[in-house]
Order: structure tokens, then C-alpha cells, then sequence
């Protein structure tokens, strides 16, 4: 299986920050990552996938970049409205796998 | 406009079973593959199962494997998760997703959740 590892688990941050959430995969995924919202456990929702393809509907602040084993969730400017968990996930292949989660808490 | 209903949670005994079902509208529905995520309470998202578009092809997690069964009703627009021999770690919200591409893709479009209690 595809072991997702994101750090850190929590951050801190203020709103006008630029935030960045990293997430590494147990072996080669190539760009099959995607990035979800969730805001205290309501649905979670689909911000990034293909490792950099913005989900429609999804401000241009957030971003991802990487492939292979490293990838990273950027924030350019954080809004009261991102205070939220953040998950990683491949897609590569089954199990389909998922980062253990990123909180990001108003300083 | 892409709906997923998720239905069926319930509080059970263990060792217990439940039937979820996922009842889906607004895409073509026979062309995407379909999963079950859940998260129990205070915890991240596991996936649990998948199904793919034509139904040949399905996939567990290590956790349920062997317990529950996925399997969809293209003719209906559903896919349901036979969830038996249920045990305490099995509590969660228990969501569907969809694939955004066919049998490949992250997961687009999620339903709202049901809860699987597993208490006695």
C-alpha cells in the first residue's frame, strides 16, 4: 500500500499568511494527488488534483505543486474562510490513500 | 447538478450488519467509478471501498475486507455497501464519492454523510 505522509499536523496561522502544507508518498505516484478542504468535519471538498490542476470553482490562492514523491499544498494569502483541515490523497492506485491531515488554526 | 445521498446508517450492535446505500443524479452515472470514505469521530478520511464504472471491478480496504461488499444498480443510479460483522472501530461518517474521470480521478463530488454507529 501507498503510505501518505503530511506535515505538520497542525499550524498556525494569521489571516494574510502565505501557508504551506507538504505531503509525502511511501513510493512514486507521479502526479496522481489530489488536495480536499474540510471545515469541521462538514463534507470534504476537492481543492487540487493532478498534483496542480485547480478544482473549478476553487480561488486562485490555493496551489499545488510536485510529483513523484513530494508534493505541496500552498496558500498564498490565508482567509478567514481557509481556517480548516487539509487532506492529501493518491489516487495512483488501490488502496486508495490518504495523508493523516493538516489543521490550520487562526494565531 | 451532481447529487450523492448517502442513506441506511443506523446505530448497530456488534457484530451486527447495515446496508448504506448512495443514491446518485446530475452525471452519467453507468461512467463513473464509486467509493465509500469514512471518518469516525475526531479522525481523519479512510477510504474503504471502490466500485468500478461497470461493476467488474471492486476494491477494499484491509480494515473491511471480507466484511463488507460494495456493489452498484446502474439501472438505478445507486451503489450500496453491505456492511457486516460490525465492530466498535467501524463508528464513522460514512461518505460516497465519486471519481472525477471515469475509473481513475480524484474524488470530485461527495455526498453529505451517513452515520454508522457501532455500540451496544
Amino acid at each position: 500500500d501507498i503510505q501518505m505522509t503530511q506535515s505538520p499536523s497542525s499550524l498556525s496561522a494569521s489571516v494574510g499568511d502565505r501557508v504551506t502544507i507538504t505531503c509525502r508518498a511511501s513510493q512514486d505516484i507521479s502526479s496522481w494527488l489530489a488536495w480536499y478542504q474540510q471545515k469541521a468535519e462538514k463534507v470534504p471538498k476537492s481543492l487540487i488534483y493532478e498534483a496542480s490542476s485547480l478544482q473549478s470553482g476553487v480561488p486562485s490562492r490555493f496551489s499545488g505543486s510536485g510529483s513523484g514523491t513530494d508534493f505541496t499544498l500552498t496558500i498564498s494569502s490565508l482567509q478567514p474562510e481557509d481556517f480548516a483541515t487539509y487532506y492529501c490523497q493518491q489516487y495512483k492506485r488501490y488502496p486508495l490513500t490518504f495523508g493523516g491531515g493538516t489543521k490550520v488554526e487562526i494565531k | 447538478e451532481v447529487q450523492l445521498l448517502e442513506s441506511g446508517g443506523d446505530l448497530v450492535q456488534p457484530g451486527g450488519s447495515l446496508r448504506l446505500s448512495c443514491a446518485a443524479s446530475g452525471f452519467t452515472f453507468s461512467s463513473d467509478a464509486v467509493s465509500w470514505v469514512r471518518q469516525a469521530p475526531g479522525k481523519g478520511l479512510e477510504w474503504v471501498s471502490g466500485i468500478g464504472s461497470s461493476d467488474s471491478s471492486t476494491y477494499y480496504a484491509d480494515s473491511v475486507k471480507g466484511r463488507f461488499t460494495i456493489s452498484r444498480d446502474n439501472s438505478k443510479n445507486t451503489v450500496h455497501l453491505q456492511m457486516n460483522s460490525l465492530r466498535a472501530e467501524d463508528t464513522a461518517v460514512y461518505y460516497c464519492a465519486k471519481r472525477r474521470v471515469g475509473n481513475s480521478g480524484n474524488f470530485d463530488y461527495w455526498g453529505q454523510g451517513t452515520l454508522v454507529t457501532v455500540s451496544s
